[in-house]
């Protein structure tokens, strides 16, 4: 099974700036990962496939990066709307399964 | 426009049986992937279960045998029947589309499995 790890876990940054999270996997997923953003109370929200792709709607300041086992998800210039949980998603070995990292919650410094 | 809405969540004994549904719209829940996967309070995500445009199905280790995942093409409707729950079962259970990317997301239905 792939495991997938997340930091770090808590990311304190000021509106404006940059968050740069990260997520490794246990074994090389190639590029079949996803970005999820979750807030308070709502369903998770697609942001990146691909390792690179933006999903639809997404906005430009999202971007992510990486390939193999380390990957990195960048919000250039955060947004109030932007505080949130971050979750990655490998792909990599399905069927059967999916698995999730246990998130990055990035909240206002 | 896509929309996915669960329901029949609720208060469980351990043991016991529930059926989720999640009634999609906008799109033909029998043409994509579906998936349904739980988040436990204060917890991440977890994949559950996923069922193929052709039928075939998949389940996670943690409910193998207990659960079935199913779709009714006249509703277009997905299912999850849940047996044998247990305390560790209690989660907000989401559905979702096209799996292995979820792209849609329904808002989510709580069990709770507690004496």
């Amino acid at each position: 099974e792939i495991v997938m790890t997340q930091s770090p876990a808590t990311l304190s940054v000021s509106p404006g700036e940059r968050a740069t999270l990260s997520c490794r996997a246990s074994q090389s997923v190639s590029s079949n990962l996803a970005w999820y953003q979750q807030k308070p109370g709502q369903a998770p929200r697609l942001l990146i496939y691909g390792a690179s792709t933006r999903a639809t709607g997404i906005p430009a300041r999202f971007s992510g990066s990486g390939s193999g086992t380390e990957f990195t998800l960048t919000i250039s210039s955060l947004q109030s709307e932007d505080f949130a949980v971050y979750y990655c998603q490998q792909y990599n070995n399905w069927p059967p399964g999916f698995t999730f990292g246990p998130g990055t919650k990035v909240d206002i410094k | 426009e896509v929309q996915l809405v669960e329901s029949g969540g609720g208060l469980v004994q351990p043991g016991g049986s529930l059926r989720l549904s999640c009634a999609a719209s906008g799109f033909t829940v029998s043409s994509n992937y579906m998936s349904w996967v739980r988040q436990a309070p204060g917890k991440g995500l977890e994949w559950v279960s996923v069922i193929y445009s052709g039928g075939s199905t998949y389940y996670a280790d943690s409910v193998k045998g207990r659960f079935t995942i199913s779709r009714d093409n006249s509703k277009n409707t997905l299912y999850l029947q849940m047996n044998s729950l247990r305390a560790e079962d209690t989660a907000v259970y989401y559905c979702a589309r096209e799996p292995p990317i979820f792209d849609y997301w329904g808002q989510g239905t709580l069990v709770t499995v507690s004496s």
